[in-house]
């Protein structure tokens, strides 16, 4: 399995603003993802953070609202940017060591005015 | 579009009773399946992973896997009140990002 902490964990925000989220696991990994669950709903895909280069972003989300950076093996961060009410969600990072078993932090809850 | 489909329930069960879980996925080129377990409040939790077609068991917990079919379920032997929570079904091919349902939530009544 893997240690994935995740920060902050909770955080009440101002449309308009920023926040930054941070993940970090015990060890490294080959892959780290970012998903986002709002409530009542599944888990969808925001991004695949790649070490080193740009995040890979599924469809509907873009990176001048949604940066990542993945600056080594074991550490990546999201910013919701200009966030307005319709971002309150949870936000889940995501790790896979290997090509198989994949493993979610703890989440952020994210509540925005 | 990869779609994975689950029955939203509730799917009451009574204590002690069997709970089955089923989920159809539409991309045959899905190779490897898992269930999650996310209670409410928490983050989804890996319960079962199955690779190929047949039975895999695990405890009280059985992932059954039919890729003809498209088909992966998940039976809950024994079921106990710890078990409520909703399941979330997932696939994935190769090294893609795994595909999730939208989960079954499941209650079982003491």
């Amino acid at each position: 399995s893997a240690v994935i902490s995740q920060k902050p964990s909770r955080d009440i925000c101002q449309r308009g603003t920023s926040l930054t989220i941070q993940c970090q696991v015990d060890s490294q990994v080959t892959m780290m993802f970012w998903y986002r669950q709002q409530p009542g709903q599944s888990l969808t895909l925001i991004a695949t953070a790649n070490q080193g280069s740009e995040a890979t972003y599924e469809s509907g989300f873009v990176i001048d609202k949604f940066p990542i950076s993945r600056p080594n093996l074991t550490f990546s961060t999201l910013t919701v940017s200009n966030m307005s009410p319709e971002d309150s969600s949870i936000y889940l990072c995501s790790v896979r060591r290997g090509r198989e078993t994949q493993y979610f932090g703890p989440g952020t809850r994210l509540l925005v005015l | 579009q990869k779609e994975v489909e689950q029955n939203s329930g509730p799917l009451s069960v009574p204590e002690g009773a069997i709970a089955s879980l089923n989920c159809t996925y539409s991309d045959r080129g899905s190779q490897s399946f898992f269930w999650y377990r996310q209670y409410s409040g928490k983050s989804p939790e890996l319960i079962m992973s199955i690779y190929s077609n047949g039975d895999k068991e695990d405890g009280r917990f059985t992932a059954q896997l039919n890729k003809a079919s498209q088909y992966v379920s998940l039976l809950i032997r024994d079921s106990q009140p710890s078990d409520s929570a909703t399941y979330l079904c997932a696939v994935k091919e190769g090294n893609t990002p795994l595909v999730f349902g939208k989960g079954t939530r499941l209650s079982v009544i003491a």
